[in-house]
């Protein structure tokens, strides 16, 4: 298997513009994570989903972040209008879901906002 | 809200020493894991720690955890070079689904 696939890797953008990153999660794993990654506040969960359903999205941190999983090998995680402290790096991570297996995670997508 | 500490947040120790990395969590849960991450790549998966006194090793690296305590330990034999990196704990605040909260990560540097 390839592992979980995130596209970008890289994305700078400019203030106000959308941004939409991708997730391709492993396959046969029902559980996927949507994390942010900076110096100040570490590691963030923003939102996971179970079967392609959103569970917990208490961590997004405004309404400009919204994401989406339409399927069981997709999603997406989409910041609209960006603006320059949402820079950072956003992991996806997935997992098998059913009882406690560990978190698997892509290579991240570093985003700039200037 | 599941909080989880770890500490020290950076440690600096010589190839040969032995340190330990400490793990707090504040609620209930027997579901732990250790991470490894090197600068600018991802997180990789070390240890899956299940229940009461588990104990995985690989290497030079031991983890333990001890649920009533709520309290993993990573330890860390004869230090090599090679095992520089940020280590982080997560505990699985299970909600219905697997739900993963992470510490703030040590950053472990080990100097020749």
């Amino acid at each position: 298997d390839a592992g979980v696939i995130q596209s970008p890797r890289h994305e700078v953008t400019e203030m106000g513009q959308e941004v939409t990153l991708r997730c391709k999660p492993i396959s046969g794993h029902n559980s996927l994570f949507w994390y942010r990654q900076t110096m100040m506040r570490g590691l963030e969960l923003l939102i996971y989903f179970n079967n392609n359903v959103p569970i917990d999205d208490s961590g997004m941190p405004e309404d400009r972040f919204s994401a989406k999983m339409p399927n069981a090998s997709f999603s997406t995680l989409k910041i609209q209008p960006s603006e320059p402290r949402d820079s950072a790096v956003y992991f996806c991570a997935s997992s098998r879901g059913q009882g406690a297996t560990e978190a698997f995670f892509g290579q991240g997508t570093r985003l700039t906002v200037v | 809200e599941l909080k989880v500490e770890q500490n020290p947040l950076f440690l600096s120790m010589q190839e040969g020493k032995n340190y330990t990395i400490y793990c707090n969590y504040s609620t209930t849960s027997d579901r732990l894991y250790w991470y490894r991450q090197d600068p600018g790549k991802s997180l990789e998966s070390l240890f899956v720690l299940l229940s009461n006194g588990a104990v995985k090793q690989e290497g030079r690296l031991m983890a333990s955890l001890d649920t009533k305590a709520r309290l993993s330990t990573l330890h860390i034999t004869a230090a090599v070079h090679d095992l520089s990196a940020t280590y982080f704990c997560a505990v699985d605040a299970y909600q219905g689904a697997q739900k993963l909260v992470f510490g703030q990560g040590t950053r472990l540097t080990i100097n020749p």
